[in-house]
């Protein structure tokens, strides 16, 4: 059973600062995808990533993937009160490929 | 372009009671999803469908039912209703290529 680990589950930091999201997960795949949501909102696309090594940026976040270590990385820079939100990551079994997994998320706050 | 529509948004039930969360999507997309949020706990995979007129369990499908009539609706059902399935309910959808899943703006259920 493919299980998805996030970490930190909640990560207060000040504007202006780099800190990274990490996602684990258990078995084989590559295919993984970052979402946002606000609260009492739905929940927002940010990334599809495919293929080991792919890197994506939209903004001040970059996603990354590297199947071999089942880990892929959300990093956010110069970090501004807007991003505050939380971030799940979510990856689709290979076996099949229909289901999404999600992890726990990430509760981020930006402090001024 | 309405995406995926859940109804209703909101709802409070009796112990007991039944009802049917309906989705509905417009991008012709293959796959859909239904998923519960509990706080913590991210979102939990309830059942999913690969097409018209199927139907597989997620994760937590116990005291739920779901049906896949017509390749853009999918129906999600209480038959019996417990507290312990007040929750906020999503439904997502996407296509047979590894894109990304739509998300619908969720229904938040009430037991009590």
């Amino acid at each position: 059973e493919l299980k998805v680990e996030q970490n930190p589950l909640f990560l207060s930091m000040q504007e202006g600062k780099n800190y990274t999201i990490y996602c684990n997960y258990s078995t084989t795949s590559d295919r993984l995808y970052w979402y946002r949501q606000d609260p009492g909102k739905s929940l927002e696309s940010l990334f599809v990533l495919l293929s080991n090594g792919a890197v994506k940026q939209e903004g001040r976040l970059m996603a990354s993937l590297d199947t071999k270590a089942r880990l892929s990385t959300l990093h956010i820079t110069a970090a501004v009160h807007d991003l505050s939100a939380t971030y799940f990551c979510a990856v689709a079994s290979n076996f099949g490929n229909e289901k999404l997994t999600f992890g726990t998320g990430t509760r981020l706050t930006i402090i001024p | 372009n309405a995406g995926v529509t859940q109804t209703p948004k909101f709802r409070v039930l009796k112990t007991g009671q039944s009802m049917t969360l309906l989705c509905a999507q417009d991008m012709n997309h293959e796959y859909m999803y239904w998923y519960r949020q509990d706080p913590g706990m991210g979102l939990r995979l309830i059942h999913y469908s690969v097409g018209e007129g199927t139907t597989a369990k997620g994760e937590v499908p116990d005291g739920y039912n779901v049906s896949r009539l017509k390749k853009q609706n999918f129906l999600l059902g209480l038959e019996s209703a417990a507290p312990s399935q007040t929750s906020v309910y999503f439904c997502a959808s996407r296509s047979g290529t590894p894109l990304e899943a739509f998300f619908g703006q969720g229904t938040r259920l009430t037991v009590v």
